[in-house]
């Protein structure tokens, strides 16, 4: 059984550009979080969809977008990159409630330059 | 607002010794805790949970309980391997809430 699959698993952009990053759930989950993680830091929430819509946000500007298709896969897409973005982009994935955890992507690693 | 505090690294050990890492959380009401692993170059995998007060969670030799008094979640292990190099991230999900709160890490070396 295929855990969270991202892809792509590295990828190199020059500042203004913009960029999508692609998640695939773990089978039978619906709900899918995106995490930003910068080197030697914590991954930081961005935000979750679920039944195709947004439901919570973190402290991110609106260049960071994403979207749910109705087979629960997930695009997190990035306007106007900036050197700042360049991190691990984590994908998480769950069904129920999320007091019994989160089923975690290997990461897209985006460079900006 | 919720937040994780986890001790600072990196902890350098030596194969067979006991491994604490401290972890220590703000929180309104009774949030999940969970401990997670990132081996290098790979995303995070869960270690461990509970859910409520005095649970022990554990798995593969790790194991850690929920403290409410102390709001603690403290991570041990009774004898490390070089294998259990990695990061440990200690993180919280509050009850109702969508996203999980992350400490900053703590690098963990054994040597052989």
């Amino acid at each position: 059984d295929a855990g969270v699959t991202q892809s792509p698993t590295h990828l190199i952009k020059t500042r203004g550009q913009q960029v999508t990053l692609r998640c695939s759930p773990k089978s039978g989950h619906d709900t899918v979080s995106w995490y930003q993680q910068a080197l030697g830091q914590g991954p930081q929430f961005i935000f979750q969809y679920y039944e195709e819509e947004e439901r919570q946000r973190g402290n991110f500007p609106d260049r960071f977008s994403g979207h749910q298709y109705p087979n629960y896969s997930s695009e997190l897409n990035v306007n106007a990159l900036l050197l700042g973005d360049s991190a691990l982009y984590l994908c998480a994935s769950r069904t129920g409630t999320g007091q019994y955890g989160y089923t975690f992507g290997s990461g897209t690693r985006l460079t900006v330059v | 607002g919720n937040s994780v505090t986890q001790m600072e690294g990196p902890v350098t050990l030596s194969e067979e010794a006991f491994l604490t890492i401290n972890c220590t959380y703000t929180a309104t009401g009774y949030p999940s805790l969970f401990w997670y692993v990132q081996y290098p170059g790979e995303g995070l995998q869960l270690l461990l949970k509970a859910t409520k007060a005095d649970d022990k969670g554990s798995n593969k030799g790790f194991e850690a309980t929920y403290r409410k008094e102390t709001t603690s979640f403290h991570l041990e292990k009774g004898s490390v391997q070089v294998s259990d190099s990695a990061v440990y991230f200690c993180a919280l999900i509050h009850t109702g809430g969508f996203k999980t709160i992350f400490g900053a890490g703590t690098r963990l070396f054994v040597k052989a």
